[in-house]
């Protein structure tokens, strides 16, 4: 069965540092994954995805993940953080485009003025 | 294209009642998703649809829940009755499945 853990319920970083979130899965077969955003009241936007093309991927908003095989890891980065990045960001797995998407548990982003 | 509508966006109803959430995918999207999102359980996957057809239920809690897809434009999620503990968020998504889901915006259910 697939699974999503998201090391840190809270990470807090100040306005221009780097942004580090962590995601490790499980899967039984090569995965597909997905960091989602939810800012306040709404529903969860695509950020950016993996699907066995190049390890690391570039999202919106200056985002980028690095698929690790051997570390069943895609940690979502950002050199530098911004006030509008304060959110709520889902890593998510799926065994194909076709399947069900499996969330993390989340990680809440607060930037420091 | 205007997105995954849902209705309605917050519900308070009292223990015992019928809800009933609703939800229009993206024209176009042929699989349909139903999430339930609170805090202690995070994002929670209910059930979807393929071609209107259920192909993964394993997620609703319980008899109580229902949902249905009677057309590519259309679905229903119903919990009967109500408890308060079914107090949450529920997303609707749909994906032509290219691996990308659209969220509605949620309908806020209270349960008292």
């Amino acid at each position: 069965a697939q699974s999503v853990t998201q090391l840190g319920s809270h990470v807090s970083v100040s306005e221009g540092a780097l942004v580090l979130l962590r995601c490790n899965y499980s899967s039984s077969v090569p995965p597909y994954l997905f960091w989602y955003v939810q800012y306040p009241n709404q529903g969860l936007q695509l950020l950016l995805k993996y699907t066995s093309a190049a390890t690391l991927v570039k999202g919106i908003n200056g985002f980028e993940a690095e698929f690790k095989k051997s570390e069943t890891s895609f940690h979502l980065t950002k050199p530098s953080a911004h006030m509008s990045d304060a959110a709520e960001f889902f890593c998510a797995v799926s065994e194909t485009p076709y399947d069900k998407v499996i969330f993390g548990p989340g990680t809440s982003l607060s930037v420091i003025p | 294209d205007a997105g995954v509508i849902q209705s309605p966006r917050h519900e308070v109803t009292e223990m015992g009642q019928e809800v009933t959430l609703r939800c229009k995918p993206i024209s176009g999207h042929d699989y349909l998703f139903w999430y339930r999102q609170t805090m202690m359980r995070g994002l929670e996957l209910l059930i979807y649809f393929n071609n209107n057809v259920p192909i993964d239920d394993s997620g609703m809690p319980e008899d109580r829940f229902s949902a249905k897809m009677p057309n590519a434009s259309f679905s229903t999620l119903k919990i009967q009755p109500s408890e308060p503990r079914d107090s949450a968020v529920y997303f609707c998504a749909s994906t032509s499945g290219a691996g990308e889901l659209f969220f509605g915006e949620g309908s806020r259910l209270t349960v008292l």
